[in-house]
C-alpha cells in the first residue's frame, strides 16, 4: 500500500510569496495528482503528471521519480489562492488514489 | 449535466437507520469513483465503478455499505444501520476512462452525513 506525505500540513504566507508545497510517497506510481480543496468541500483537479513539470497559469507541479517526490509551487501567492491543496497517486494495476492529508495554505493580503 | 452532482449535500440521521447518496456524474463519462473524507483527512478510497460493474469495491469498509450503478450513469451509496463512525464528506468523482487512460477526474460537492 502506498504510503502519501505531504509537507507542511500548514502554511501562512504573505500575499506575492512563492510557495511550495512538498508531497512523497513510497511504492512507485503510475501518475500524481494535486488537488485543490476549498471549505465546503469542493475539490478540483489542478495537475495530473506521471514526470517533468506542468504548468498553468501560476502553478507550477514537478515530479521526480526516482526520488518519489513532487512539488507544487505558487508564483505570486494571493489570498484567493487560500485553500487545503492535496497530492494523491494511483498504483500501477489499480484505479484507486492514495490520498495525503492535505497542506492548509493561507495567504494575508 | 455541467458537473457532478451530489445529493443531499447534508444529511443527519440517527444511529441505526439507512441512508441512500446520490451521484449524477459528468455525461459521457464511464469511470466513477466514491470517496469518504472524515475531518482533517485526506479522502480514502470507497468503491471504483467502470460502466455498471464495482470494478473495485476493496475499499468498502464493510457489509453495510454498498454501491449501485445499474445503468452506467447514476450511483447510488447504500449505507445500512448507520453507525456515529460513519459521519464523513463522501465524495463522487468521475472521468472520461478508467484512470490509467489519463482523462482528468472530477469532484462533486459532497454529501456530508453526520449520523447523531
Amino acid at each position: 500500500k502506498n504510503e502519501v506525505e505531504q509537507s507542511p500540513q500548514n502554511l501562512t504566507a504573505q500575499e506575492g510569496e512563492f510557495i511550495t508545497i512538498n508531497c512523497s510517497y513510497s511504492v512507485g506510481i503510475s501518475a500524481l495528482h494535486w488537488l485543490q480543496q476549498h471549505p465546503g468541500g469542493g475539490i478540483v483537479s489542478l495537475f495530473m503528471l506521471s514526470s517533468g513539470k506542468k504548468k498553468h497559469g501560476r502553478l507550477i507541479a514537478t515530479i521526480n521519480i526516482q526520488e518519489k517526490h513532487s512539488s507544487l509551487h505558487i508564483t505570486a501567492s494571493h489570498p484567493r489562492d487560500s485553500a487545503v491543496y492535496i497530492c494523491a497517486v494511483s498504483d500501477f494495476g489499480n484505479e484507486k488514489l492514495t490520498f495525503g492529508t492535505g497542506t492548509r495554505l493561507t495567504i494575508i493580503p | 449535466g455541467a458537473g457532478v452532482s451530489q445529493t443531499p449535500s447534508n444529511k443527519v440521521t440517527e444511529k441505526g437507520k439507512y441512508v441512500e447518496l446520490r451521484c449524477d456524474p459528468i455525461s459521457g463519462h464511464t469511470a466513477l469513483y466514491w470517496y469518504r473524507q472524515s475531518l482533517g483527512q485526506g479522502p480514502e478510497f470507497l468503491i471504483y465503478f467502470q460502466g455498471t460493474g464495482a470494478a473495485d469495491d476493496s475499499g468498502l469498509p464493510n457489509d453495510r455499505f454498498f454501491a449501485v450503478r445499474p445503468e452506467g450513469s447514476v450511483s447510488t451509496l447504500k449505507i445500512q444501520r448507520t453507525e456515529r463512525g460513519d459521519s464523513a464528506v463522501y465524495l463522487c468523482a468521475s472521468r472520461r476512462q478508467g484512470l490509467l487512460n489519463t482523462g482528468e477526474l472530477f469532484f462533486g460537492e459532497g454529501s456530508r452525513l453526520t449520523v447523531l
